[in-house]
């Protein structure tokens, strides 16, 4: 089945600590895409990426990082520059058709990051 | 102000009921609509897409863009409990693609049996 596997579904990070969360998808799209989600918020993109080794910064970038090495991951490290990182946070992908247009995003099941 | 907004709910309603959830937005370069649904801890998944005003259905959900007055609905007919979900709207200006996607907050909707 084809689709986007995020993990580890939930995950606690120590004060100073770095902690990477995966995503992988086997849809064959181009662009991925990391989103947080707070309560009483939208959904808040923090990195894209719409081609292998490019990869620019969202409307949230500071404190975390991401790679795109390989079409199907897209990791985000969450560093411990980032003061406020509870949050659930959703990986998605798409096809790219084209600027200005707007494909199906697929997300998928998220991580629930906890500060202990 | 936000650039859209939509109540948080939560919205309870009984089985069979007709839904209305809505959202309204200030940008009016906005052309792009979508409606996503999101069961709880989970990622949400696209229900409905429409460009410009109008209407567009899909079985027992209609949704609806009124550019004149920035406001989208989604209606759900004969509602179920399994349509119990957190339910997003976004939107984006022409110009631009996913990463100029802007979500409102979620409204959560429970269906009551």
């Amino acid at each position: 089945d084809g689709g986007i596997t995020q993990s580890p579904k939930y995950l606690f990070r120590k004060e100073g600590q770095n902690v990477t969360l995966s995503c992988e998808q086997n849809l064959n799209h181009d662009a991925m895409y990391w989103y947080r989600q707070d309560p009483g918020q939208g959904l808040r993109l923090i990195y894209y990426s719409q081609i292998v080794n490019d990869f620019q910064k969202g409307d949230i970038a500071e404190g975390y990082s991401v790679s795109r090495e390989k079409k199907e991951s897209f990791p985000l490290t969450v560093t411990s520059a980032q003061k406020n990182p509870t949050a659930f946070y959703l990986c998605a992908s798409s096809i790219v058709r084209g600027r200005g247009t707007n494909e199906k995003l697929f997300f998928g099941s998220g991580t629930q990051l906890s500060v202990l | 102000q936000k650039e859209v907004e939509q109540d948080p709910g939560p919205l309870s309603v009984p089985e069979g009921a007709i839904v209305s959830l809505n959202c309204t937005y200030s940008n009016s370069a906005f052309q792009y609509f979508m409606w996503y649904r999101q069961y709880s801890r989970k990622g949400p998944e696209l229900l409905m897409y429409t460009y410009s005003s109008g209407n567009k259905e899909d079985g027992r959900f209609t949704a609806q863009v009124d550019k004149s007055s920035k406001y989208i609905s989604l209606f759900i007919r004969d509602s179920q409990p399994s349509d119990s979900a957190t339910y997003l709207c976004a939107m984006s200006a022409s110009t631009f693609g996913n990463e100029k996607l802007t979500f409102g907050t979620g409204t959560r909707l429970t269906i009551i049996p």
